[in-house]
């Protein structure tokens, strides 16, 4: 049961242009969302979050948007640097406690920007 | 680099044969997280430690146990392995015990063969 989900494993984009990810969530208890970047050999690191009391949250060339109707949210990398190639990792969490209070991560999408 | 050291990298070993994974959080950070990562899933959530003690449980196998140590680096045991126990452990920490950011280390690339 993926309670965290990422439909495109891979994404392509051309330099300079918008890249965006996207990624669903099923439980609706999680209300902090964060994107997590991870090059080969590195460990996952922390991107932006946003709060489920907001809908956008801007942080230079990303933004991440929240739409909790949906149950969806989506980060947008505008422009696409070919540095950003990377694969990332939507994650979610309830404030309740417990296991839930952990993070759950998707499985992440591969993002590729070409020169 | 994000101040969580894990050791080994790399571990190679035989089914049925017991290793232990070791991490070492960021400064003054209290909480450790591990997570594994095999090929086709995601970050699974497998335990954390707040202040020595344990603070949430996930999907962490009976074969597996985790402590930490007073001077709040911890250990992750993985026995009686099997070949599907092959992945990467993520390890992370964070200053306090809920829902934040978390910083991660480089991992420990598990072979079992």
């Amino acid at each position: 049961d993926q309670q965290v989900k990422q439909n495109s494993p891979s994404l392509s984009v051309q330099e300079g242009r918008i890249s965006i990810l996207n990624c669903d969530y099923t439980n609706s208890m999680f209300d902090y969302f964060l994107w997590y970047k991870k090059y080969p050999a590195e460990g996952p690191t922390f991107l932006i979050s946003i709060s489920s009391i907001k809908d956008k949250n801007e942080d230079g060339r990303f933004t991440v948007f929240l739409n909790k109707s949906a149950k969806h949210l989506s980060l947008h990398i505008v422009p696409s640097q070919p540095g950003d190639s990377a694969v990332y990792f939507c994650a979610a969490s309830a404030s309740n406690g417990g296991s839930q209070g952990n993070l759950i991560f998707g499985k992440g999408t591969k993002l590729s920007v070409k020169p | 680099d994000s101040g969580v050291t894990q050791t080994p990298k790399h571990l190679i070993t035989a089914t049925g044969q017991r290793v232990t994974l070791r991490c070492s959080p960021r400064s003054g950070d209290l909480s450790v997280y591990w997570y594994q990562q095999s090929l086709d899933q995601g970050l699974q959530f497998l335990i954390q430690y707040y202040n020595g003690e344990e603070r949430a449980k996930g999907n962490i196998l009976e074969r597996f146990s985790a402590q930490q140590f007073p001077d709040l680096h911890s250990e992750l045991n993985l026995s009686s392995l099997e070949l599907g126990d092959s992945a990467l452990y993520f390890c992370a920490s964070s200053p306090g015990r809920d829902n934040e950011k978390l910083f991660f280390g480089s991992g420990t690339q598990l072979s079992v063969l």
